[in-house]
């Protein structure tokens, strides 16, 4: 069964660093992108950025680039989303998820979507 | 590349046929994706390339669409579809979330 188990959730302060992670099973884990999606308390569905395990080539959106880190360890097969120092608005609920890609036959061109998803890890950063 | 789903909230039967609507701010071609999300749940796929459904959906969920706008529709609405549903692109490296619609029970 393909599965992404992520890190429990997590309480910290503002300023300390933290590391979560998102264990991928039952596929070859570098043959996937993997995702990183945000949803504070009450909103909707923020798209963070993406990593290939298989060359760890990353891309971030903008509202996210330099805020986080997102990374990934073949060896573990184990995608990461990192932060040197956390803010109070960093809290919220983080997904992982597997990005796919299909063959679509009328347009003749490759596409995506995202499969296979974590169940999410809640951050809360409070002093 | 914005998106833009119609309405934001929706009161609704069971056995209702309902159209949830996204527009994007630029053609996209079919690169869109449906989600379902329940509280405390993470996202489930239902829709990929705008009108195939995943394996396993109910096949009272359709997609259509291309360029700008599409939609999703449940032909007969279900106690367990009471949910909120989004579209995402990836047409770009943005890959952009709309803002969701909140189905509930009328």
């Amino acid at each position: 069964e393909v599965q992404l188990v992520q890190s429990g959730a997590v309480v910290k302060k503002p300023g300390e660093s933290l590391k979560i992670s998102c264990k991928a099973s039952g596929y070859d884990f570098t043959t996937y992108w993997i995702g990183w999606v945000r949803q504070k308390p009450g909103n909707g569905l923020e798209w963070m950025g993406i990593v290939n395990p298989g060359d760890s080539l990353t891309r971030y959106s903008p509202s996210f680039q330099g805020q986080v880190t997102i990374s990934a360890d073949t060896s573990v097969n184990t995608a990461y989303l990192q932060w040197s120092s956390l803010k109070a608005s960093d809290t919220a609920t983080y997904y992982c998820a597997r990005r796919q890609r299909n063959y679509h036959l009328l347009s003749h061109s490759y596409y995506f979507y995202m499969d296979v998803w974590g169940e999410g890890t809640t951050v809360t950063v409070s002093s | 590349i914005q998106l833009t789903q119609s309405p934001s909230s929706l009161s609704a039967s069971v056995g209702d046929r309902v159209t949830l609507t996204c527009r994007a701010s630029q053609d996209i071609s079919i690169y869109l994706a449906w989600y379902q999300q329940k509280p405390g749940e993470a996202p489930k796929l239902l829709m990929h390339a705008a009108s195939t459904l995943q394996s396993g959906v109910p096949s009272r969920f359709s997609g259509s669409g291309s360029g700008t706008d599409f939609s999703l529709t449940i032909s007969s609405l279900q106690p367990e579809d009471f949910a909120t549903y989004y579209c995402q692109e990836l047409n770009s490296d943005s890959y952009t979330f709309g803002q969701g619609t909140k189905l509930e029970i009328k």
